[in-house]
């Protein structure tokens, strides 16, 4: 089964900070972009950043830009977003995305895990 | 960063087409074909209905297209079933410093 499964979330306070993981099964990893997307409660979808299939290509929503830092790890099929200075802004699920295309990025996420939650609070 | 505006919301009635439009500027919608279209029921993720404008991903009922004209991009929903009901979110490459961004959503509800 193809398949992304999120941890690392949880309750943290302004300024401090906390590492995202997702492991992916089912599917060569590293053959694929990833990207992190992030759902406020009550809010819409917000795209916050991709990695390409090799690690070279990163961008960042501007949101983020600065604090939070994504890297993957391809043996061991694994994502990573390291979340720094947080803001309670930054309280959401986030959810990490399978690209859809072989070795580019369309922003086409054809497989989400189930989101892991982050909230921000003193 | 702006998000694509989408209408907030939209309902129709079981049988019926309903089109979902998602308008952006040239710099996003208007200048690629990198527009796609997710379902997102409640407490559920995001599931991608429609990539590149107008593909569908295997798997994805013929009912679901897509279409692009100028800076507006639409999702159009043919014979509505109940479990349509959902929200919808387009996302699209942007030359912006984000280079992905989200509409706002609309919330469709089936009567």
């Amino acid at each position: 089964e193809v398949q992304l499964v999120e941890s690392g979330g949880g309750l943290e306070q302004p300024g401090r900070s906390l590492r995202l993981s997702c492991v992916g099964s089912g599917f060569t990893f590293d053959d694929y972009a990833m990207h992190w997307v992030r759902e406020a409660p009550g809010k819409g979808l917000e795209w916050v950043s991709f990695i390409s299939w090799t690690g070279g290509s990163i961008a960042y929503a501007d949101s983020v830009k600065g604090r939070f830092t994504i890297s993957r790890d391809n043996a061991k099929n694994s994502l990573y977003l390291q979340m720094n200075s947080l803001r309670t802004e930054d309280t959401a699920l986030y959810y990490c995305a399978k690209d859809i295309k072989l070795g580019a990025t369309r922003g086409a996420f054809d497989i989400w895990g189930q989101g892991t939650m982050v909230t921000v609070s003193s | 960063q702006s998000a694509l505006t989408q209408p907030a919301s939209l309902s129709g009635s079981p049988g019926q087409s309903i089109t979902i439009s998602c308008t952006g500027t040239s710099s996003d919608v208007g200048g690629y074909n990198y527009v796609s279209w997710y379902q997102q029921h409640p407490g559920k993720a995001p599931k991608l209905m429609i990539y590149d404008v107008s593909h569908r991903p295997s798997g994805v009922s013929h009912r679901f297209s897509g279409s692009k004209s100028g800076n507006t991009a639409s999702l159009t929903i043919s014979g509505l079933q109940a479990e349509d009901e959902a929200n919808y979110f387009c996302i699209s490459y942007t030359t912006n410093s984000t280079p992905w961004v989200f509409g706002g959503g609309t919330k469709l509800t089936v009567l």
